[in-house]
């Protein structure tokens, strides 16, 4: 079983839709929970962390539920842009800088 | 502003050859770290430097892979006896602080 689950999609979406992805992680010593995003041939790139008590960024919220060690992405309002792959990453645990990552969730958002 | 410079941006090397990659960190960053990313799956740590120190490299799949920090800046990735498994993209990530990391543009290597 991979440390880090994720639906790998693709999503296809219309624009104006609302999308959510979800993810689960194995080591319940993990502290610190992030989104990346990585585009075709790019590198990942922070989209945004993801807190407890949940957090909103524009159009994306993120929320974390540490009991299911389950965590979750919503995109409101997609536009084209927002096409990429989205990467669920934790961290290791106490001490440990290593990111471990799923193995991401398509998005296709369609004119 | 700079961010995390990769290079070679492409390697193809035949098997059996070794290869260098190198890493230029963001200036100022104390922490470097390196991850391999095979096609269509997530990037998967292989090793982390505090400056020149090599506080983790539990993720290197075997003693074929080194890396090292020497002045705690620029950092070069070696792989000896290339296979054909170690054809992936090398991403490169550093931070200043615990988080976040911020990436390079990766090198893509082939072994043939």
């Amino acid at each position: 079983r991979k440390e880090v689950e994720q639906d790998p999609g693709p999503f296809n979406v219309p624009e104006g839709a609302t999308v959510a992805f979800n993810c689960t992680y194995s080591n319940s010593a993990s502290q610190s929970f992030f989104w990346y995003r990585q585009d075709c041939r790019k590198e990942p790139k922070l989209l945004m962390s993801v807190y407890s008590s949940g957090n909103e960024d524009g159009r994306f919220t993120a929320q974390l539920n540490r009991a299911s060690q389950y965590i979750s992405l919503l995109i409101r309002d997609s536009k084209l842009s927002d096409s990429a792959t989205y990467l669920c990453v934790v961290n290791g645990g106490t001490g440990r800088r290593a990111l471990t990552f799923g193995s991401g969730t398509r998005l296709q958002v369609q004119p | 502003g700079a961010g995390v410079s990769q290079s070679p941006r492409y390697k193809v090397a035949k098997r059996g050859q070794d290869v260098a990659l190198r890493c230029d960190p963001i200036s100022g960053h104390v922490s470097l770290f390196w991850y391999q990313q095979a096609l269509g799956q997530g990037p998967e740590f292989l090793t982390y430097f505090q400056n020149e120190a090599q506080l983790d490299k539990s993720g290197l799949p075997s003693d074929r892979f080194f890396a090292e920090r020497p002045e705690g800046s620029v950092s070069t990735l070696k792989i000896q006896r290339t296979q054909q498994e170690d054809s992936a993209v090398y991403l490169c990530a550093s931070s200043l602080a615990e988080w976040p990391q911020h990436f390079g543009d990766g090198t893509r290597l082939s072994i043939l």
